[in-house]
């Protein structure tokens, strides 16, 4: 267990629609990841936040957005779904800021859109 | 071309053998991480390198910063260790994370 906890774990939708995804780092991490793997593409980087800023972003859709909250947890919001979002997003914390500590990954939430 | 290559993509081994898995990247890194990704789909970070050599049990994991190279070792590798192993570097000017493809090991008893 990595202490970072992602809910849900599964979710089901339909093209058009909108969800959030939550994550909680583990105890006194301040940076949260969110990362993407789809099948046809591998892992992808989306955003990183740091203490309740963006720290940097990848290959985020302007469809998706994320945030940090004052107790740290992050939720990644993703609207107007396509069949194409349908993957494993999985967020991650570490300690600081600056890329160069280990992360904590989440199980992950396997999203599907029908 | 992608910016972070491994090789090989596919590695087969018997139980106890030595395995190596490279990662070669062409921009300019602050840091490079090792993951393990099992069949179940959870992720675990193995290591993160800046520079020199790390070990930790039966791992090894090494990085050249002048040849824009990594290697992962594994000794005495057993079935458990099957997983996909996947690196990944951090941008030194964007921040940006960016993964290699992944290796899948499979070690037979």
């Amino acid at each position: 267990d990595s202490g970072v906890t992602q809910t849900p774990k599964h979710l089901i939708t339909a093209t058009g629609q909108r969800v959030t995804l939550r994550c909680s780092p583990r105890s006194g991490d301040l940076s949260v990841y969110w990362y993407q793997q789809s099948l046809d593409q591998g892992l992808q980087f989306l955003i990183q936040y740091y203490n309740g800023e963006e720290r940097a972003k990848g290959n985020i859709l302007e469809r998706f957005s994320a945030q940090q909250f004052p107790d740290l947890h992050s939720e990644l919001n993703l609207s107007s779904l396509e069949l194409g979002d349908s993957a494993l997003y999985f967020c991650a914390s570490s300690v600081g800021g600056n890329g160069g500590e280990r992360q904590f990954f989440g199980p992950g939430t396997r999203l599907t859109v029908l | 071309k992608n910016e972070v290559e491994q090789s090989p993509q596919n590695l087969t081994a018997q139980e106890g053998e030595f395995i190596t898995i490279n990662c070669s990247y062409s921009v300019g890194i602050s840091a490079l991480h090792w993951l393990q990704q099992h069949p179940g789909g959870g992720i675990v970070s193995l290591f993160m390198l800046s520079s020199g050599k790390k070990k930790h049990g039966r791992l090894i994991a090494t990085i050249n910063i002048q040849e824009k190279h990594s290697s992962l070792h594994i000794t005495a590798s057993h079935p458990r260790d099957s997983a996909v192993y996947i690196c990944a570097v951090r941008s030194y000017n964007t921040d940006k994370l960016i993964f290699g493809t992944g290796t899948r090991l499979q070690v037979f008893p």
